[in-house]
């Protein structure tokens, strides 16, 4: 079982749509949680960072961590065609410098 | 503020050739890191250096891959002799802290290796 799950997709949405996207994860030991954006031929960008549990909301996304459950997700408002992208959760612990990745979730927002 | 540079931004081989990627991370950004992205995957750490000292290289093919960071500024990563399965695109990226999951990475935009 890997660290890190995430469904590849693709999710395709129409324009206007709220997108969730979402990972899962088995070691409890993780505190950094952050999604990625990655447009094609394009090193990921930091999109949203939270750290330990609960809500972070910046413009139109909002990321969630519920630590219970060991499970984050990412919401998309008023989707538009410009956030069709790879969107890639990424987590690490409190003293460890590496981040362990998902696969990456290919979302298509259709006009 | 600039980004992380990376060149060149493609490059095919032919299988047993060898291939070196160049990286000029941000200034001031200690710490570096290589990443290999297989298609439809998420990135793989190949090595990290803080400064100009390696902190990671355990999942590295050492028998076949090999990076150095000059002065703790640029980095070169090399591959001899490439094999097919390398096909794959190699990102930098560089952070603040040697703790990236205090402030998450900053990526260049990938060197896309094709070995044929």
């Amino acid at each position: 079982q890997k660290e890190v799950e995430q469904d590849p997709g693709p999710l395709s949405v129409p324009e206007g749509a709220i997108v969730s996207l979402n990972c899962t994860y088995s070691n409890s030991a993780f505190q950094y949680f952050m999604w990625y954006r990655q447009y094609s031929r394009k090193g990921p960008e930091l999109l949203m960072y939270t750290y330990s549990s609960g809500n972070k909301e910046d413009g139109r996304f909002t990321a969630q961590v519920d630590k219970s459950s060991k499970y984050i997700s990412l919401f998309i408002r008023d989707s538009q065609p410009s956030d069709s992208a790879t969107y890639l959760c990424a987590m690490g612990k409190d003293s460890n410098y590496q981040l362990i990745w998902g696969a990456g979730t290919k979302l298509i927002i259709k006009p | 503020e600039a980004g992380v540079a990376q060149s060149p931004r493609y490059k095919i081989i032919e299988k047993r050739q060898s291939v070196a990627f160049w990286c000029n991370p941000i200034s001031g950004h200690a710490t570096l890191y290589w990443y290999q992205q297989i298609l439809g995957q998420g990135p793989k750490l190949l090595i990290q250096f803080q400064n100009n000292g390696v902190v990671d290289d355990s999942q590295l093919p050492k028998d076949r891959f090999s990076a150095e960071r000059l002065k703790g500024v640029d980095s070169t990563l090399k591959i001899q002799p490439a094999k097919l399965e390398d096909s794959a695109v190699y990102l930098c990226a560089s952070s603040l802290a040697s703790q990236g999951g205090n402030y998450g990475y900053t990526f260049g935009s990938g060197t896309r290796l094709t070995v044929v």
